[in-house]
This record gives C-alpha cells, structure tokens and sequence, in this order.
C-alpha cells in the first residue's frame, strides 16, 4: 500500500462547477500538507499549504486537512479553463524535510 | 529571474551510455532534490540534499549518483542509462531555514528518453 493515494481521474468538469480533489494516506505522524498545481510540460507549483487539521482558503481555493481520517481536500470554487492541470498532493511528518507526494489528479475545466 | 534551471530540456539516450542532468539554483537554498515522475507513480524522489557537501539518497536511489560540490549546482549522473530510466526528471529546492513550510520549488525539468 502507498503511503500516499490520489485517484489520477483525468477529472472533466464545466466550467464553473466545484472541484473536490482528494488525498488519502496511512502515516498518522504526517502534519504538513501541500498541494502543488503542475501544468502539462512544466514544474509544480506549490498552491496551498496547510499544517495539521484544520481548512485553510485563498482565494477560489480551499485546502482541507481530516487528520483523524488522514484525508486531505482541495476545493476549487468556480472553476476557470485555467484550473486546468495536474493537481498534487505532497505531505510529510516532523521529523524530515522530506515531502511524500501524490500520483497527482489530471482537472480539465471545459469552457 | 530567480529560480532553478535544468538543462537539457530533453534527451535521447542510446543504452548504456552515461548522462548528466544538470541543476543550477539562485536562490541560495540549502536543500537541494532529485525526482523522476512517471505515469501513474507521481513524483518520487531520487537523492537530495540537506547542504553543500551533503547527499543523501531517496525513495529510487539505484542507478542514480548526485554531488553537491558547492550551493547553487545539484547535478544527476546516470552512469550507464537503461530503458527503464526513461523519465520526466525534476530538480527541486528549498530552505528549510523558512521554518516548517520548506515549500519546494522546482525547475522546468528535463524529458529523458533511453532507448
């Protein structure tokens, strides 16, 4: 079993709908949470940032941390053509500096 | 412009022989990584860096060498390429003096084909 599990879609939304991406892993010591955006033929970038439980939003975003069901979300309101991309999750415990990542979620919004 | 580059951008790679992947970061970030993202296994990570004159190896270490001779160059050797090294390779950076975000970032990397 990974310690990480992120379904790869691809997602196809239209546009304007809401988002729901989605993490699970089995490492209970994990407490920080990213979510990287990586667009086709290009780096991540890093989106959001969250440490421990708790929901965290930045604009159209809403990142989402379940620690007792070592869940993690990423919520994207009205979603624009340029939301599409390959979304990651990446996590990591106390102890290291060393991120897990996800197999990442392909998201086409379509106009 | 700040940030990490990668060079090449991709390679054909004849079996067997040997490559280097370079890195160069600007940022003067301490901690410097290695990562080859595939189809269905995401991001995993090859050897890092904590400090210059420091390496250490990751989840996919065999086949694989790095030095860290100075802060700004990371460079990935492969000695002998085999297929199963055809990859998107990504170099990354981060300062952990930042505290416990350590937001990685990473360069535009580089398409490894070994045939």
């Amino acid at each position: 079993q990974k310690e990480v599990e992120q379904d790869p879609g691809p997602l196809s939304v239209p546009e304007g709908a809401i988002v729901s991406l989605n993490c699970t892993y089995s490492n209970s010591a994990f407490q920080y949470f990213m979510w990287y955006r990586q667009y086709s033929r290009k780096g991540p970038e890093l989106l959001m940032y969250t440490y421990s439980s708790g929901n965290k939003e930045d604009g159209r975003f809403t990142a989402q941390v379940d620690k007792s069901s070592k869940y993690i979300s990423l919520f994207i309101r009205d979603s624009q053509p340029s939301d599409s991309a390959t979304y990651l999750c990446a996590m990591r415990g106390s102890g290291t500096y060393k991120y897990i990542f996800g197999t990442g979620t392909r998201l086409k919004v379509l106009a | 412009i700040a940030g990490i580059t990668q060079a090449p951008t991709s390679q054909i790679l004849a079996a067997g022989r040997r490559m280097t992947l370079r890195c160069t970061q600007d940022m003067r970030h301490n901690a410097m990584y290695w990562y080859r993202q595939d189809l269905g296994l995401g991001l995993r990570l090859i050897h890092y860096s904590n400090t210059a004159g420091t390496t250490g190896k990751g989840e996919v270490p065999d086949g694989y060498s790095v030095s860290r001779a100075n802060t700004d160059d990371f460079p990935l050797t492969l000695a002998s390429a085999v297929p199963s090294q055809t990859s998107v390779y990504f170099c990354a950076s981060s300062d952990p003096g930042q505290g416990a975000r350590n937001e990685q970032f990473f360069g535009p990397g580089t398409r490894l084909t070994v045939l």
